[in-house]
């Protein structure tokens, strides 16, 4: 089935920023499409952006667009999030998920809790 | 974008009763819709997908239909494991439904 694993807890400063890792296990990396999904406390998921890695494609939600950047790492297997001009609002926990191109994420990580303060 | 709109934002039912769950797209998304349960401090699991297809290893009493613009999720006999909260996500690509709350009367 495969498995993602994520970096671990992190604490900012407002204004700072963050870059989360997840590395991926079974399957063929390439093949993928690795979204980021993230969860203020007490609130809903809200999807951020994905890649797919055998096409270059990289996309996002319009909200985040100017602060986020996903890129692969296809020699490690490792997909990485980046959210730059932190501020207290985006304290969550941020999860990535994998799934195969235009389907829906059937793999996802343990999560990683960023706060901001 | 296509916004989803879930309903009931929560709900409170008894073991063994039959539990549905709304999500309607403000635009046609064909069968594009797929549901996740998220229990508490867990990561989200994928239960149903293209709006009707069963996810491996997900209990048969959980169903999905629906096509263009309305979608539904049916729990047949609630479970104590099924407090959870629910999502719908068009496509894989888009937001999710703003979630349901399941819990046990």
């Amino acid at each position: 089935q495969g498995q993602l694993v994520q970096s671990g807890a992190e604490v900012k400063k407002p204004g700072s920023s963050v870059k989360v890792s997840c590395r991926s296990s079974g399957g063929t990396f390439d093949s993928y499409s690795f979204s980021w999904v993230r969860q203020a406390p007490g609130q809903g998921l809200e999807w951020m952006g994905r890649i797919i890695p055998i096409l270059g494609l990289v996309n996002s939600a319009q909200q985040f667009q100017e602060r986020l950047t996903i890129t692969a790492d296809t020699s490690t297997s490792t997909v990485y999030l980046e959210l730059t001009s932190l501020r207290s609002e985006d304290s969550a926990f941020y999860f990535c998920a994998r799934g195969l191109p235009l389907k829906p994420s059937d793999v996802w990580g343990q999560g990683t809790r960023v706060s901001v303060s | 974008d296509v916004q989803m709109t879930q309903s009931p934002s929560s709900l409170s039912a008894s073991i063994g009763d039959r539990v549905t769950i709304t999500c309607q797209a403000s635009h046609d998304i064909v069968n594009y819709l797929h549901w996740y349960q998220q229990k508490p401090t867990k990561a989200p699991k994928l239960l149903i997908y293209d709006a009707s297809n069963l996810q491996p290893g997900v209990p048969s009493r959980f169903s999905g239909s629906g096509s263009g613009t309305d979608f539904t999720l049916t729990i047949t006999s609630l479970q104590p494991a099924d407090v959870a909260t629910y999502y719908c996500q068009p496509y894989d690509d888009l937001d999710f439904g703003q979630g349901t709350r399941v819990e046990i009367k």
